[in-house]
């Protein structure tokens, strides 16, 4: 199993500002995942962030909105640039421990104002 | 590609009914398939897993079995519980198995 600890967990933000996300594991772990869930909807995918590697990103994310980081095996950040409305999500951070399963932060909850 | 598709909340039962919530999916290839649970409040917990035909996941009451003739993970509980309020997903590993493609979530919402 893994334990996975987020910051911020909830945020209030202006429009045009940027955030950016931790997101701290109790273990190494090879891939690490960034999920956005918005108001209501499922869990989509951002993108994958591997230690050592540019972070993949899905279909509808771009780097220069979405930048990760992934310095080493237990942490990596998320930002969110250039917010807007629309950004208004919980973003949660997951890990892979090669069983799998995927473990799950408990979110940052992100308003844009 | 791959996808999931699940029953559309919300669900509202009384305490001690039976419980299904419909998953199908399309995969190539030999996904593994999952329920995830979200508790208010709470982040996203792994409920069960199978990661092969006629497997059975089970945990905490709850079953579900792959079925690959009718490409389904149909979630069942024989008697809920107040405590089972929750949102529940159903998600497979997709075809490269680098990650986890989630449904759309059902809500459901048991009556004491």
């Amino acid at each position: 199993s893994a334990v996975i600890s987020q910051k911020p967990s909830r945020d209030i933000c202006q429009r045009g500002t940027s955030l950016t996300i931790q997101c701290q594991v109790d273990s190494q772990v090879t891939m690490m995942f960034w999920y956005r869930q918005q108001p209501g909807q499922s869990l989509t995918l951002i993108a994958t962030a591997n230690q050592g590697s540019e972070a993949t990103y899905e279909s509808g994310f771009v780097i220069d909105k979405f930048p990760i980081s992934r310095p080493n095996l237990t942490f990596s950040t998320l930002t969110v640039s250039n917010m807007s409305p629309e950004d208004s999500s919980i973003y949660l951070c997951s890990v892979d421990t090669n069983t799998g399963e995927l473990f799950f932060g408990e979110g940052s909850r992100l308003t844009v104002l | 590609g791959d996808s999931v598709t699940q029953m559309e909340g919300p669900v509202t039962l009384s305490e001690e009914a039976f419980l299904t919530i419909n998953c199908t999916y399309t995969a190539t290839g030999y996904p593994s398939l999952f329920w995830y649970v979200q508790y208010p409040g709470e982040g996203l917990q792994l409920l069960l897993k199978a990661t092969k035909a006629d497997d059975k996941g089970s945990n905490k009451g709850f079953e579900a079995t792959y079925r690959k003739e009718t490409t389904s993970f149909h979630l069942e509980k024989g008697s809920v519980q107040v405590s089972d309020s929750a949102v529940y997903f159903c998600a497979l590993t997709d075809s490269s198995a680098s990650k986890i493609i989630f449904g759309s979530g059902t809500r459901l919402s048991i009556r004491p």
